[in-house]
């Protein structure tokens, strides 16, 4: 199975900050991956597919790139709303596995 | 716009067999698009689980030593999620979901439904 790692697992930060999470993968999955934010209680929700393609509705604010086994997803101006966990997902292969998540908190 | 609600008991003794339904709205499953059953737990996180086509081609997760089947129902535009001889290992937040593509990535999700594994 292919293994993602995420850094970090926790990450303060304060409304209008500029955040990245980095997403390692154990093998190269060129661009198959996507991103999702979680909040809590509710489902994952889409926010980037193919490393660097938003989603239809996800703010601008939001983007991702990286190829192969390195991948980022940024926040360019930390909102309220944005305090989340969030996770990545290869579906280079099966079966599709998960990175094991990154929490945005209040600093 | 493409819904999907998980239904099923909240509470499956060991060793039995766990059973969701997911009914779809807003989209026939008929169409297109890959249909799937994930599960999150705090120790393990999200792990996809199996995903199947209209015409009955399923992938499942080799970890699950083939206790997973999705039946699939077209007449009700629903499909299901059957997970045999569970333990509490298999305690989770069970959501089922549209995906883009045979390996592909999470689109829509259910809402989820939390299943307790215990005597």
């Amino acid at each position: 199975d292919i293994q993602l790692t995420q850094s970090p697992s926790t990450l303060p930060a304060s409304v209008g900050d500029r955040v990245s999470i980095t997403c390692r993968a154990s093998e190269s999955i060129t661009m198959w991956l996507a991103w999702y934010q979680q909040k809590p209680g509710k489902a994952p929700n889409l926010l980037i597919y193919k490393a660097s393609s938003l989603q239809s509705g996800v703010p601008s604010r939001f983007s991702g790139a990286g190829s192969g086994t390195e991948f980022t997803l940024t926040i360019s101006s930390l909102q309220p709303d944005d305090f989340a966990a969030y996770y990545c997902q290869q579906y280079r292969t099966f079966p599709l596995t998960f990175g094991g998540g990154t929490k945005v908190e209040i600093k | 716009q493409v819904q999907l609600q998980e239904s099923g008991p909240g509470l499956v003794k060991p060793s039995e067999t766990l059973s969701l339904t997911c009914s779809v709205s807003g989209y026939s499953i008929t169409t297109g698009y890959y249909w799937g059953w994930l599960r999150q737990t705090p120790v393990k996180g999200l792990e996809w689980l199996g995903s199947i086509f209209h015409s009955g081609t399923t992938y499942d997760n080799p970890s699950l030593k083939s206790r997973v089947s999705i039946p699939i129902d077209t007449s009700k535009n629903q499909f299901s999620l059957r997970l045999s001889h569970v333990t509490a290992a298999d305690t989770a937040v069970y959501y089922c979901a549209r995906i883009w593509g045979a390996s592909g990535y999470v689109e829509f999700w259910g809402q989820g439904t939390p299943v307790t594994v215990s005597s």
